[in-house]
């Protein structure tokens, strides 16, 4: 089993929709969960961290964390064109030489105009 | 602010060759890591410098590899000799504080091709 799984997809929505990336790790005592965003042949870049249960709110990006069922999702509300890239979810877990940062796969999201 | 760079953005090489990649953090970061993504998997984590000292290599595939951090600011990968599954983007990131929240940041990766 993966530590961090996430559906590869390709996941397409019309511009203006809600798309839902969703994310599971299997490490229990995993502590930060971060949402980072890929343009092609560009570097990861943080659009959304969370370190509690609930939803965090940042403009049109929500983030949901449920430890107990060890679940992460971002929401893109009001997807536009541009929102297109991979979306990389990583887990902030420790280990004996102190916390490493886990990723997933990633998720390609297209937003369609 | 400057952030963090990489160099060279692309390398090919043949096999049995040696190739290194640097990373510059942004200044002041004390943390700086290491990761890999091979294509079609996820990025994964080689190793951790806090200054100019290692503090986490145990994602370091193998004795082909060497990481340096001179003087605690640029960092340096080595491979030697670089095999074909050696292939894949080495991205490096850095971030000021060490600790399970604090961001990093990270470059634009060297995409690495072995022939």
């Amino acid at each position: 089993q993966k530590e961090v799984e996430q559906n590869s997809g390709p996941l397409s929505v019309p511009e203006g929709a809600i798309a839902s990336l969703n994310c599971t790790y299997s490490d229990r005592v995993s502590q930060s969960f971060f949402w980072y965003r890929q343009y092609s042949g560009k570097s990861p870049e943080l659009i959304m961290s969370i370190y509690s249960n609930g939803d965090k709110e940042d403009g049109r990006f929500t983030a949901q964390l449920n430890k107990a069922s060890q679940y992460v999702s971002l929401l893109i509300r009001d997807s536009q064109p541009s929102d297109s890239a991979t979306y990389l979810c990583a887990v902030n877990s420790l280990g004996t030489g102190g916390f490493k940062t886990i990723f997933g796969a990633g998720t390609r999201l297209f937003v369609k105009a | 602010e400057a952030g963090v760079t990489q160099f060279p953005s692309h390398s090919v090489i043949e096999k049995g060759q040696t190739v290194t990649l640097r990373c510059d953090p942004i200044s002041g970061h004390d943390n700086l890591y290491w990761y890999r993504r091979v294509m079609g998997k996820e990025i994964k984590f080689l190793l951790h410098f806090v200054k100019e000292s290692k503090q986490d290599e145990s994602g370091m595939p193998n004795n082909r590899f060497l990481a340096e951090r001179t003087g605690g600011t640029y960092s340096t990968l080595k491979v030697q000799p670089a095999e074909l599954e050696d292939s894949g983007v080495y991205f490096c990131a850095s971030s000021q504080d060490y600790s399970l929240t604090d961001t990093q940041y990270f470059g634009p990766g060297t995409r690495l091709t072995v022939l």
